[in-house]
């Protein structure tokens, strides 16, 4: 069975940081691109950022750029976005997702997600 | 750029739903439609624009190419209560639609 469980959420200060993980199980993780999606309070889902399944290269939404970093510990099975110089507007729940980039493009299965709260 | 339409739509049981989503360009069949309801994770509903995912209950549809797509749930049930959400992922940005919400009436 393939589980996703997300940790590291937090309040944190604005201009703070965070570092969030998500340990893998139940399938290849080296196998396979994942991403990180966020869901603010009764807002909608906004994609965050993806890595490809060795790690080489990592694409972000304008939003994150230059303040987020992904991540992958392959040998680990964990997957980790550093949350750098965060915003109010960073408030969300935090998804991490198995992402099938070379077939489907689909984000099959996701984690439970973890909240990061950003507030002086 | 992905625009999504209406933002809410409400329907009686076994009625036909539609929702529409627009890319602000031409990204062929590369779209995913997704299920969330409350408190839970999305859960992929159709990809390539028309094909419908395993397990996928057949009342669920999609079409369209291009610019322009539309998820259709025919005989709503209960069960359907849900935000909708679209996804272009023919390159980065693999953004998302805004969302729409279905309730019952």
């Amino acid at each position: 069975e393939v589980q996703l469980l997300e940790s590291g959420g937090d309040l944190a200060q604005p201009g703070g940081s965070l570092r969030l993980s998500c340990a893998a199980s139940g399938f290849t993780f080296s196998s396979y691109a994942m991403n990180w999606v966020r869901q603010a309070p009764g807002k909608g889902l906004e994609w965050v950022s993806t890595i490809t399944s060795s790690g080489d290269r990592t694409y972000y939404a304008d939003s994150v750029k230059g303040r987020f970093t992904m991540s992958r510990d392959n040998s680990k099975g964990t997957l980790y976005l550093q949350l750098s110089r965060l915003r109010a507007e960073d408030t969300a729940v935090y998804y991490c997702a198995q992402y099938r980039g070379s077939s489907t493009r689909t984000s099959d299965y996701w984690g439970q997600g973890t909240l990061v709260t950003v507030s002086s | 750029q992905m625009t999504q339409s209406p933002s809410s739509v409400s329907g009686s049981v076994g009625d036909r739903v539609t929702i529409t989503c627009r890319a602000s360009e031409d990204i062929g069949n590369w779209l995913v439609w997704y299920q969330q309801k409350p408190g839970k994770a999305p859960v992929v509903l159709i990809y390539g624009a028309t094909t419908l995912q395993g397990g996928v209950p057949s009342r669920f549809s999609g079409s369209g190419s291009g610019r322009d797509f539309i998820l259709s749930i025919n005989s709503l049930q209960p069960e359907d209560i849900a935000t909708y959400y679209c996804q272009r992922v023919n390159d980065f940005p693999v953004t998302f639609g805004g969302g729409t919400k279905v309730e019952i009436k």
